[in-house]
C-alpha cells in the first residue's frame, strides 16, 4: 500500500509567523513530489513540486525532501490570512504515474 | 487555466439513476484521472486513463465506469448513484511524463438523493 501522511491540523500560526508543514511517504522509491493549496470549495492548485534531496525556494515557500527519511516538508514565511488554506501532498511512486496524495493539513492563518 | 472544463459544475440526482460527469481537455494530454474528495478522506482515485481507450482502476472503483473514445474527453458513469457517492468529483491530467504534476479541473459536486 502507496500511503502519503500528513497532520489533519488545523495547524493556527499568527500572522508573519513560519508555517511549518509535513509529509511522509512510504514508497522508498518515489520519485517527485508536489505540493498543492486547495481554498474551501475550490480546486487544488499546484504550488511547489521538488524532484532532489535539499531545500527548494519560491517566494515565501520552501519545499525540503530528505528521501532517507522519506518525509517532505513545506515551509511558509511570513505567513499571511490569504494563506489560509488546506495543504496537499502528493506523491508520485516510483515507476508509477499516479500520484497519490495525502488527506492533506488545514492551515489557519490568524491576524 | 490548465485548459481543463469539467461539465457539470453542479448536480443533484436521485437515488438509482445514471450519471455521466464530463471531463474535457484542449492540449490532447496523455494521462487523465477521477479522485473523489470526502471529508477526513482526502483525495481518493476512482479511475484513470493513459490513452485513447486505455483505462484502469483506482482504489474506490466500485460502483463507477469509465471512457475515453476520444484524447480530449474522459467520462466518469454512476451506473446506478447511491447516497454514499455523494461527493466532490475532480478531473486532474499530467501535462508531461510520468514525473510532472497533475492539474485539476474545477470539480463537480454531486448529491445523490
Amino acid at each position: 500500500q502507496k500511503e502519503v501522511e500528513q497532520n489533519s491540523g488545523p495547524l493556527s500560526v499568527p500572522e508573519g509567523a513560519i508555517a511549518s508543514l509535513n509529509c511522509t511517504y512510504s514508497d522508498r522509491g518515489s520519485q517527485s513530489f508536489f505540493w498543492y493549496r486547495q481554498y474551501s470549495g475550490k480546486s487544488p492548485e499546484l504550488i511547489m513540486f521538488i524532484y532532489s534531496n535539499g531545500d527548494k525556494e519560491d517566494g515565501r515557500f520552501t519545499a525540503q525532501l530528505n528521501k532517507a527519511s522519506q518525509y517532505v516538508s513545506l515551509l511558509i514565511r511570513d505567513s499571511q490570512p490569504s494563506d489560509s488554506a488546506t495543504y496537499l501532498c502528493a506523491v508520485n511512486p516510483g515507476g508509477s504515474y499516479i500520484p497519490t496524495f495525502g488527506r492533506g493539513t488545514s492551515l489557519i492563518v490568524h491576524p | 487555466d490548465a485548459g481543463i472544463t469539467q461539465s457539470p459544475r453542479h448536480k443533484v440526482t436521485e437515488t438509482g439513476t445514471p450519471v455521466t460527469l464530463r471531463c474535457h481537455q484542449t492540449e490532447n494530454h496523455r494521462y487523465m484521472y477521477w479522485y473523489r474528495q470526502d471529508p477526513g478522506h482526502g483525495l481518493r482515485l476512482i479511475h484513470y486513463s493513459y490513452g485513447v481507450k486505455d483505462t484502469d482502476k483506482g482504489e474506490v472503483s466500485d460502483g463507477y465506469s469509465v471512457s475515453r473514445s476520444k484524447t480530449e474527453d474522459f467520462l466518469l458513469t454512476l451506473e446506478s448513484a447511491t447516497s454514499s457517492q455523494t461527493s466532490v468529483y475532480f478531473c486532474a491530467i499530467k501535462k508531461g511524463d510520468m514525473n510532472t504534476e497533475a492539474f485539476f479541473g474545477q470539480g463537480t459536486r454531486l448529491t445523490v438523493v
